[in-house]
């Protein structure tokens, strides 16, 4: 079965400093990995997916995201953080090639410090 | 912008009350996932469902709950009778497509029971 680790539950950070907030994943085969964001009292929204193509993909609000195969990662980075960037982010995780549902890390609180 | 609806946002029950929430996905989105979210715990898929048949019901406690679409439209999720462990955030979310295409997440019922 799938898993997803998100290796940081908690990760403070002052305004306009740069973040990564990693996720790892546990498959043999090919997977589909998404980036959600909830923030306070409202649903989850995705910031980026990766399905096929290049490693590098770029979402919203200036986020972005690198698929690393050989050490199952899918981190993601921000150059620049705002305080509006105070939420939870969920790494998720699907198996490829088939009907497969989405797995869901823990998820990484962001807390930005001004 | 077209939003998932749920209802109620809250709600508050005693064990072994019967409970239900209610969720309307985006106009043409033929898939519907129900998810739990413990505090502090990522999502988890409860079931999902394709037009109004469900492909996904590994992880729905069947002796308890149970799940409806019966228009391939809104759907309703019910809990009897609650447990004091149902306590979580219970998530609607729709896309068009299963699997890959980037899921809609309405605001969630925050069910406490006691």
């Amino acid at each position: 079965a799938q898993s997803v680790t998100q290796l940081d539950s908690q990760v403070p950070v002052f305004e306009e400093a740069p973040v990564e907030l990693r996720c790892n994943y546990s498959s043999s085969v090919s997977v589909y990995l998404f980036w959600y964001v909830q923030y306070p009292n409202q649903g989850l929204q995705l910031l980026l997916k990766y399905l096929s193509g290049s490693t590098l993909v770029k979402g919203i609000n200036g986020f972005e995201a690198e698929f690393n195969k050989s050490q199952t990662s899918f981190h993601l980075r921000k150059p620049s953080v705002h305080i509006s960037d105070t939420a939870e982010y969920f790494c998720a995780v699907s198996q490829g090639g088939g009907a497969q549902k989405l797995v869901f890390g823990q998820g990484t609180r962001l807390t930005i410090n001004p | 912008e077209a939003e998932v609806a749920q209802s109620p946002r809250y709600k508050i029950t005693e064990k072994s009350q019967a409970v239900a929430f209610w969720c309307d996905p985006i106009s043409g989105h033929a898939t519907l996932y129900w998810y739990r979210q413990i505090l502090g715990q990522g999502p988890e898929l409860l079931v999902q469902f394709q037009d109004e048949s469900v492909v996904d019901d590994s992880q729905l406690p069947k002796d308890r709950f149970s799940a409806e679409r019966l228009k391939g439209v809104d759907s309703t999720l019910k809990i009897q009778p609650a447990e004091l462990g149902d306590s979580a955030m219970y998530l609607c979310a729709s896309s068009l497509l299963p699997y890959t295409d980037t899921q809609y997440f309405g605001p969630g019922t925050r069910l406490t029971v006691l």
